[in-house]
């Protein structure tokens, strides 16, 4: 069974700062990895998706990395502003199914 | 882009009652659809696959009588919470696999269902 960790589970800095947030997962048979965005009382929002032969992608001021065989993605959100404040979600889906397995998050404050 | 609609977005009912949540692909036809739940700072955790024409397939732990759910065309999937308890308040999100579209899975807005 697919376990997603994402560490730390909450972070918290000043505006213009470099986000780093991470998620590991322990089957490296993925077909693709995704990052969500969700802010309070709301929906998710597609971040990034990553399929397993990439090893990053990139939107904006967001960059995610993918080493799958070390069962890792990385999220980094450079200059960080007050609206990137929100809880971040990585998606796991296996290679042979379109089930998403979630990590718990990683809650962003970004000070101003 | 695809985009799969959720309704109602907020819902409130009291406790032993029902309440139905709809999942509608706008543009595409979504031979299956899913079903999650998140409780409060926690995981969004699958609750079941819904399959058009078929049974729903469900998770260990989910009660398929108490979440029914049913998918009567390519583009809606409903889920019912039957009987529902204050235990059961919740966010519930679905998404929609698009087979025409390198199985891409889009998803809902999600339902925010307080049971009081």
């Amino acid at each position: 069974k697919q376990e997603v960790t994402q560490i730390p589970a909450a972070l918290s800095v000043p505006e213009g700062e470099n986000l780093v947030l991470n998620c590991s997962f322990t089957d490296s048979a993925i077909y693709n990895l995704q990052w969500f965005r969700q802010d309070p009382g709301k929906g998710l929002t597609s971040l990034l998706l990553i399929q397993s032969s990439q090893r990053e992608q990139t939107s904006g001021r967001l960059n995610a990395s993918l080493d799958k065989s070390s069962g890792r993605s990385t999220l980094y959100i450079a200059a960080s502003q007050p609206g990137d404040s929100a809880t971040y979600l990585c998606a796991v889906r296996p290679s042979n199914d379109y089930k998403l397995s979630f990590g718990a998050g990683t809650t962003v404050t970004v000070r101003a | 882009g695809a985009v799969v609609s959720q309704h109602p977005s907020r819902v409130i009912c009291k406790s032993g009652t029902s309440v139905k949540i709809e999942c509608r692909s706008l543009d595409f036809q979504a031979t299956t659809m899913f079903w999650y739940r998140q409780f409060p700072k926690q995981s969004l955790m699958l609750m079941a696959t819904s399959n058009e024409g078929s049974k729903a397939t469900y998770e260990q732990g989910v009660e398929k009588d108490k979440f029914l759910i049913n998918h009567a065309s390519l583009t809606l999937s409903t889920l019912t919470v039957t009987s529902a308890h204050p235990e059961d308040s919740s966010f519930y999100i679905c998404s929609a696999r698009d087979g025409t579209s390198g199985n891409t899975i889009y998803f809902g807005e999600g339902s925010w269902l307080t049971v009081v």
